[in-house]
């Protein structure tokens, strides 16, 4: 069974802050996404990575996939009261176009 | 681009009655869509795969005669939940995959449906 562990499960930090999300597996995946939630509504799609060591950029948001393609990590950059939120990745790979969705890492920015 | 709704936004209902879940896909088209399932502050569970054309394909530990699920077009999926009990109250998710995604398993999410059993 493949699974997406990540980490930390919570994260309460104050505004301003800097902070890093893993997300890690011992299974490798042909892309990972990345989603946020918030309360009440669908996740909303960050980015997708589909090579091995890539890099992606979003603002304040710096996303890496992993060399051999098994894990990934969310770096935020002076994170605001709006970054707060439920924190996804997803592996895909399979010919059934399903996603394996981490356990979450939920954020709160507190201004 | 690539919006997906979900009606209705909050359903409340009582014990033994059955509630249906639309899930739509605006502005393109997807040949698959995905149910989720979410309780709070949890990360999503998928429930069943659903495949314009053919049967949906569930998950182990999803009762497919207690959550049928019709894909009759390729923006039109939906969900019912029959005989509805207490402990099926939950929030439910649905996804889309556009078909020209690329092969990169990109899904996109409705905004989910907030069901309450009396």
């Amino acid at each position: 069974t493949q699974l997406l562990e990540q980490s930390p499960q919570f994260l309460s930090i104050q505004e301003g802050e800097n902070l890093t999300v893993y997300c890690n597996s011992s299974s490798v995946f042909s892309s990972l996404q990345w989603y946020r939630q918030e309360p009440g509504e669908g996740p909303v799609l960050l980015v997708t990575v589909v090579t091995g060591g890539e890099v992606k950029k979003l603002k304040r948001l710096t996303f890496q996939f992993g060399d051999a393609r098994k894990d990934s990590s969310l770096h935020i950059t002076a994170a605001q009261p709006g970054d707060t939120g439920l924190y996804l990745c997803a592996g895909g790979g399979g010919a059934t176009n399903k996603l394996i969705f981490g356990t979450g890492t939920l954020l709160a920015v507190q201004p | 681009g690539a919006v997906v709704s979900q009606h209705p936004s909050w359903v409340i209902c009582k014990s033994g009655t059955s509630v249906k879940i639309e899930c739509r896909s605006l502005d393109f088209q997807a040949t698959t869509m995905f149910w989720y399932r979410q309780f709070p502050k949890q990360s999503l569970m998928l429930m069943a795969t659903s495949n314009e054309g053919s049967k949906a394909t569930y998950e182990q530990g999803v009762e497919k005669d207690k959550f049928l699920i019709n894909h009759a077009s390729l923006t039109l999926s939906t969900l019912t939940v029959t005989s509805a009990h207490p402990e099926d109250s939950s929030f439910y998710i649905c996804s889309a995959s556009p078909d020209e995604a690329g092969g990169w398993n990109e899904q996109f999410f409705g905004p989910g449906t907030r069901l309450t059993v009396l």
